[in-house]
C-alpha cells in the first residue's frame, strides 16, 4: 500500500535558518505529492505540489522537489521566519487508484524563535 | 470565492449517541473527502464523495457513514459514539477527483464523554 514517512518533530530553528523537511514515501502508483500546513486551531492549507518526476513545487519561499529515484519530496526555505510556526504534513495521492484520497505522514512541528 | 465551511466547529457528545457533521465545499467544486485527525493515529481518510456517489472509503467501521447532495454539500454521520471518536473531522473539497489538489475547512472538533 501507500505510505509517507516525514522526519519526527519537533524542529527547532531561529529565524532566518534555512530549513528541510525530509519526506519519503512508497506507492503503488504514479503519485501527486503534497506539502500541507497546519497553524493552531485550523484545518490544513495546501503550501505547494507537484505531479511528476522533477517536478518542483514552490509557494511563499517554500520549495520541494519530486524525486522519483528517491522517493523524496523534501521541504525547503531558505530563511524561516517566526510566522511559520506550525506543523507541516507531506502527502500523497494515488491518482490512477484511488480517486483523491490522501495519505498522509505524521507531521513535523516546526518552532521558530526570534 | 469562499473557502470550505464546516458546520459545527465543536460538539460535545455523550457515548452511545450519534452525530452528524456537515460540509459545505468551495463553489463549483464536486468532491468532499473527509479526514479524521487525532494525536495518536494522525490524519485517516474516511471517505470520498464526487457527484453524490461514494468513491472511495478508508478503513473505518460501518458506524461512520456520509452522503453527498446534489449541490455537492456533504454530511458525515457517527452512530453509537465511542469515546475513541473524539477528533477533529476535516472535511476537504477539489473541483473533481483523481489527485486533485483538495482544500480543506477549519474541521469540527467532537469530543465524546
Amino acid at each position: 500500500g501507500n505510505s509517507v514517512t516525514q522526519m519526527e518533530g519537533p524542529v527547532t530553528l531561529s529565524e532566518e535558518a534555512f530549513l528541510t523537511i525530509n519526506c519519503t514515501y512508497t506507492a503503488t502508483g504514479y503519485p501527486s505529492l503534497f506539502w500541507y500546513v497546519q497553524y493552531p486551531g485550523e484545518g490544513l492549507q495546501l503550501l505547494l505540489k507537484a505531479t511528476k518526476a522533477d517536478d518542483k513545487g514552490s509557494n511563499k519561499g517554500f520549495e520541494a522537489t519530486y524525486r522519483k529515484e528517491t522517493t523524496s519530496f523534501h521541504l525547503e526555505k531558505g530563511s524561516v521566519q517566526v510566522s511559520d510556526s506550525a506543523v507541516y504534513f507531506c502527502a500523497l495521492s494515488d491518482r490512477n487508484n484511488a480517486g483523491n484520497m490522501l495519505t498522509f505522514g505524521g507531521g513535523t512541528r516546526l518552532m521558530v524563535k526570534p | 470565492k469562499a473557502g470550505v465551511t464546516q458546520t459545527p466547529r465543536y460538539l460535545i457528545k455523550t457515548r452511545g449517541q450519534q452525530v452528524t457533521l456537515s460540509c459545505s465545499p468551495i463553489s463549483g467544486h464536486r468532491s468532499v473527502s473527509w479526514y479524521q485527525q487525532t494525536p495518536g493515529q494522525g490524519l485517516q481518510f474516511l471517505f470520498e464523495y464526487f457527484s453524490e456517489t461514494q468513491r472511495n472509503k478508508g478503513n473505518f467501521p460501518g458506524r461512520f457513514s456520509g452522503r453527498q447532495f446534489s449541490n455537492s454539500r456533504s454530511e458525515m454521520n457517527v452512530s453509537t459514539l465511542e469515546l475513541g471518536d473524539s477528533a477533529l473531522y476535516l472535511c476537504a473539497s477539489s473541483l473533481a477527483t483523481g489527485g486533485y489538489e483538495q482544500y480543506f475547512g477549519p474541521g469540527t472538533r467532537l469530543t465524546v464523554t
